[in-house]
C-alpha cells in the first residue's frame, strides 16, 4: 500500500522558518519525482514545488521562490520542504504527492502568525 | 499558462446523477485534466485523468464504476452516477504545465452537496 506522511508543521512566527518531511513507502520512491502542494483555509489547492526523480529537476511557484527549498534524499526515501522567511499568506495545510499527483499524504498543517 | 475554471457549487438528490464541469482556458483545447476527491477533513484523492478522448490511462484505487469522464473542447467533464452520501466531497481538477513556475495548476474547486 502506498503511503505517504507528512510531518513538521506547527505554528511558527512570520520570518521564522520550519521543515517539512514526507516519509514514503509502499512504492519505489527513488523513480518518482514528487511535488509539494498547499491549501489554504477554506481555499482551493496551490502547487508549490517539484523535484525530479534524481533531484536534478525543481520547480518553485513565483509565490515561495528564493524563500523555500524543495529536497529529497532517496536512500530515507523521504521529501523534504525547507520554508524560510514565512509569511502570513504561508499558513496551509501542506501535502506532499508523487507526480503525476496519483498518491497524496494526509498533509501537515503550518500556521504562520504572531 | 492554462487557467482551470471550476463553478464554485453542485448539488445533488441521492441516487441522482451529477455533472461537473472544468474548463480550461482559451488555447488549451489538447491539455489533459487530473480530477481529484477531497473529503472533509481529508486530503486529495486522484480520480482520473480526462483528454478530449475520454479517459487517459486508469482511474485511481477504489474509485467506482459510477465515475466516470469526457472531454470536449475546452471543457473535461466528470460524471457521478447514482449518487452516494460518500460522494459529498469537493472535487478539484488539475492540469500538467510541465515545467517552470506554474508546473502544476488548478482550478478553484466544485464542493457538492449531497441532497
Amino acid at each position: 500500500e502506498v503511503q505517504l506522511v507528512e510531518s513538521g508543521g506547527g505554528l511558527v512566527q512570520p520570518g521564522g522558518s520550519l521543515r517539512l518531511s514526507c516519509a514514503a513507502s509502499g512504492f519505489t520512491f527513488s523513480s518518482y519525482e514528487m511535488n509539494w502542494v498547499r491549501q489554504a483555509p477554506g481555499k482551493g489547492l496551490e502547487w508549490v514545488s517539484y523535484i525530479s526523480s534524481s533531484g536534478s529537476t525543481i520547480y518553485y511557484a513565483d509565490s515561495v521562490k528564493g524563500r523555500f527549498t524543495i529536497s529529497r534524499d532517496n536512500a530515507k526515501n523521504s521529501l523534504y520542504l525547507q520554508m524560510n522567511s514565512l509569511r502570513a499568506e504561508d499558513t496551509a495545510v501542506y501535502y506532499c504527492a508523487s507526480h503525476p499527483l496519483y498518491y497524496w499524504g494526509q498533509g501537515t498543517l503550518v500556521t504562520v502568525s504572531s | 499558462q492554462p487557467v482551470l475554471t471550476q463553478p464554485p457549487s453542485a448539488s445533488a438528490s441521492l441516487g441522482a446523477s451529477v455533472t461537473l464541469t472544468c474548463t480550461l482556458s482559451s488555447g488549451y483545447s489538447n491539455y489533459k485534466v487530473d480530477w481529484y476527491q477531497q473529503r472533509p477533513g481529508k486530503g486529495p484523492r486522484f480520480v482520473m485523468r480526462v483528454g478530449t478522448g475520454g479517459i487517459v490511462g486508469s482511474k485511481g484505487d477504489g474509485i467506482p464504476d459510477r465515475f466516470s469522464v469526457l472531454g470536449s473542447g475546452l471543457n473535461r467533464y466528470l460524471t457521478i452516477k447514482n449518487i452516494q452520501e460518500e460522494d459529498e466531497s469537493d472535487y478539484h481538477c488539475g492540469a500538467d504545465h510541465g515545467s517552470g513556475s506554474n508546473f502544476v495548476v488548478f482550478g478553484g474547486g466544485t464542493k457538492l452537496t449531497v441532497l
